[in-house]
């Protein structure tokens, strides 16, 4: 029930195309789903996040869809860049309750120049 | 723009020593935490702390591990008798609110 699915566990871009990256989750109590960036050597980076109360949100070249129905969520990167190739990590916590943060598994996302 | 600091980035130990992994959080951030990334997987919560007290920790954080901040600024793991599958990245975050965390560059332990 605390497990957020991440998928695909690896993914290949041309420069150009539109990476997507997608997390289920069956704790209905989640209501905060951020997307975290990671580059080899650092920690996790807040990329962008969002709430069951809309079922979209953009920001720059990045946007979340929520499926509150579904229990799905995703990460939608236009126009990847080389720069984007990095590990993304979905999470989900719920406010007012547990405050830790369930990550996926993560999906390393090469973008080929 | 200011970041989280955790020293050492590399450490090696022999199993059963006590280590003790270092953080600066941002300052004025008032909630602080652990997570640990073992090779290969996903990121794993182990503690949060706040106003000076554990406010949660998984069931990965045993009595053999403790955290302390003992001057105001730093924030420290201590795993007191280190096992082989302690072996992983552990990273410290902190966070002005609950939620928008921000992660240090982590410090890979090693446990031969």
């Amino acid at each position: 029930q605390q497990q957020v699915k991440q998928s695909p566990q690896s993914l290949i871009v041309q420069k150009g195309g539109i990476s997507i990256i997608n997390c289920a989750y069956e704790n209905t109590a989640f209501d905060y789903f951020p997307w975290y960036q990671q580059f080899p050597g650092k920690g996790p980076a807040l990329l962008i996040a969002i709430r069951p109360d809309v079922s979209e949100k953009k920001e720059g070249r990045f946007t979340i869809s929520f499926n509150k129905s579904a229990k799905q969520f995703s990460l939608h990167i236009m126009d990847s860049q080389p720069g984007d190739s990095a590990t993304y990590f979905c999470a989900a916590s719920m406010e007012g309750g547990s405050e830790k943060l369930v990550f996926g598994k993560g999906t390393k996302l090469t973008v080929n120049p | 723009e200011p970041e989280v600091t955790q020293t050492p980035s590399h450490q090696v130990t022999q199993m059963g020593q006590e280590v003790i992994l270092r953080c600066v959080p941002i300052s004025n951030h008032l909630y602080f935490y652990w997570y640990r990334q073992i090779l290969g997987q996903k990121v794993e919560f182990l503690v949060s702390f706040y106003n000076n007290e554990i406010s949660e920790k998984s069931e990965i954080f045993d009595d053999q591990f403790s955290v302390e901040r003992p001057d105001g600024s730093n924030f420290t793991l201590k795993i007191r008798s280190t096992k082989l599958e302690d072996s992983a990245m552990y990273f410290c975050a902190s966070s002005p609110f609950r939620e928008k965390l921000f992660f240090g560059s982590g410090t890979q332990l090693s446990v031969l």
